[in-house]
């Protein structure tokens, strides 16, 4: 039941795009198809901002993409602004149908 | 207005128990699974459990399973979690999240609760 592995950390410029990828497993990411990202503000309650691999939640800015292939999923934020700046952690079902692995969490600094 | 309000986290002794409650309000709480996420001091989110919509099926990550129990009252809207033989690395803040209800992902979450383990 290992955590997902992301990025420590990825930074950019306003403006710019970034790019956070989530390396899971046969058993996980690439058995399940159905990943999720979610934003994290320290001291806030955690985001949902992508489902099933691509879908945005209404509400969501489509500057938010995901996207899946194999074993790996990969969130990018376009035209990066200062309030994007926090934790990003990507989830995936693991086994059956309650249970669920994060990733490790990648911190999202803003230059 | 859809919220999630997690209750009941304290400072506990090494090897002791603990409940926490969720309250759920702003809709249909039993249209959804539930599950308990923690994040330790400086760590990343942690799924830690989950139960279904009816409450008949419950899951946990190893370092809980045998120690930690979910269960919810749909007729109070509310999601618990039962700790025993609480250890120091339990210490976390806990949030409830709710399970989307076509699918996988947590679309709701509370503000957390937290729970330390310290003797």
């Amino acid at each position: 039941q290992s955590a997902l592995t992301q990025p420590a950390s990825v930074s950019g410029s306003p403006g710019q795009s970034i790019s956070i990828s989530c390396t899971g497993s046969s058993s996980d990411i690439g058995s399940s198809h159905l990943v999720s990202w979610y934003q994290h503000h320290p001291g806030k309650a955690p985001k949902l901002i992508i489902y099933e691999n691509r879908q945005r939640p209404s509400g969501v800015s489509n500057r938010f993409s995901g996207s899946r292939s194999g074993n790996t999923a990969s969130l990018t934020i376009s035209g990066l602004q200062a309030e994007d700046e926090a934790d990003y952690y990507c989830c995936s079902y693991a086994r059956g149908l309650t249970f669920d692995v994060f990733g490790s969490g990648t911190k999202v600094t803003v230059l | 207005e859809v919220q999630l309000v997690e209750s009941g986290g304290r400072v506990v002794r090494p090897g002791g128990s603990l409940r926490l409650s969720c309250a759920a309000s702003g809709f249909i709480f039993d249209d959804h699974g539930m599950s308990w996420v923690r994040q330790a001091p400086g760590k990343g989110l942690e799924w830690v459990g989950g139960i279904n919509w009816s409450g008949t099926i419950t899951d946990y990550v190893d370092s809980v399973r045998g120690r930690f129990s979910t269960s919810r009252d749909n007729a109070k809207n509310s999601l618990y979690l039962q700790m025993n033989s609480l250890r120091v690395e339990d210490t976390a803040l806990y949030f409830c999240a709710r399970v989307r209800s076509a699918g996988p992902g947590f679309d709701c979450w509370g503000q957390g609760t937290l729970v330390t383990v310290s003797s």
